[in-house]
């Protein structure tokens, strides 16, 4: 069964400021996708990012991008100048790629504080 | 796009009744849904897994005469929580998958916080 971890339970930045979350899994799969959900203190669950394990091109969006490295099973976090709104608990999950599992396997999450 | 709501945000019932919670993609077809809880400062745990016009497939441990899934279109799937206690009281989350991202993102609502007496 795939895994996905977290190991920074809590992270801090200063606004502005640059911040990377981890994040691990595991799988024997060679297809599959990888996400960055934010829930924010509303408790809605936002879609940050995105990453096809086909692509080795790392994804972006905007101030958001990750470093994917396949072979370390490594899915990290960037989030550049940081704001004061990029405040909340961050996930990372896993799901099979075509044919497998729909389901999404979810980190524990990483509460990220942004001081002013 | 990709938008999911869930109806209602919060509830609050007697114990040893039910409580029906609606999940609805707005703006795209989801052939299927997910029923999460989360507990406190808890990641999100997977209940169901719910096909338009078919029996929805309920994660070990899950009891499906409790949670009852019921999801009849491509945009609305309901999940009713019977004979409700305390131990229920929860945040209720459900996701759709399809969208803007591709058939293999899920979007999520917003969630319905439930509270039993």
């Amino acid at each position: 069964a795939q895994t996905v971890t977290q190991s920074q339970p809590e992270m801090s930045v200063q606004e502005a400021e640059t911040v990377t979350l981890s994040c691990t899994y595991d799988t024997s799969e060679s297809d599959y996708y990888l996400f960055w959900y934010k829930q924010p203190p509303s408790r809605q669950m936002i879609l940050v990012i995105r990453q096809e394990a086909y692509k080795q091109q790392n994804a972006t969006e905007n101030r958001f991008s990750v470093n994917f490295q396949k072979a370390a099973k490594s899915f990290s976090l960037k989030i550049s100048d940081s704001q004061l709104g990029d405040a909340a608990m961050y996930f990372c999950a896993y799901r099979s790629g075509w044919g497998g599992s729909e389901k999404l396997v979810f980190g524990k999450g990483t509460k990220l504080t942004v001081n002013p | 796009g990709a938008v999911v709501s869930q109806h209602p945000s919060w509830v609050i019932c007697k114990s040893g009744t039910s409580v029906k919670i609606e999940c609805r993609s707005l703006d795209f077809q989801a052939t299927t849904m997910f029923w999460y809880r989360q507990f406190p400062k808890q990641s999100l745990m997977l209940m169901a897994t719910s096909n338009e016009g078919s029996k929805a497939t309920y994660e070990q441990g899950v009891e499906k005469d409790k949670f009852l899934i019921n999801h009849a279109s491509l945009t609305l799937s309901t999940l009713t929580v019977t004979s409700a206690h305390p131990e229920d009281s929860s945040f209720y989350i459900c996701s759709a998958r399809g969208g803007g991202g591709g058939a293999d993102t899920q979007y999520f609502g917003p969630g319905t916080r439930l509270t039993v007496l």
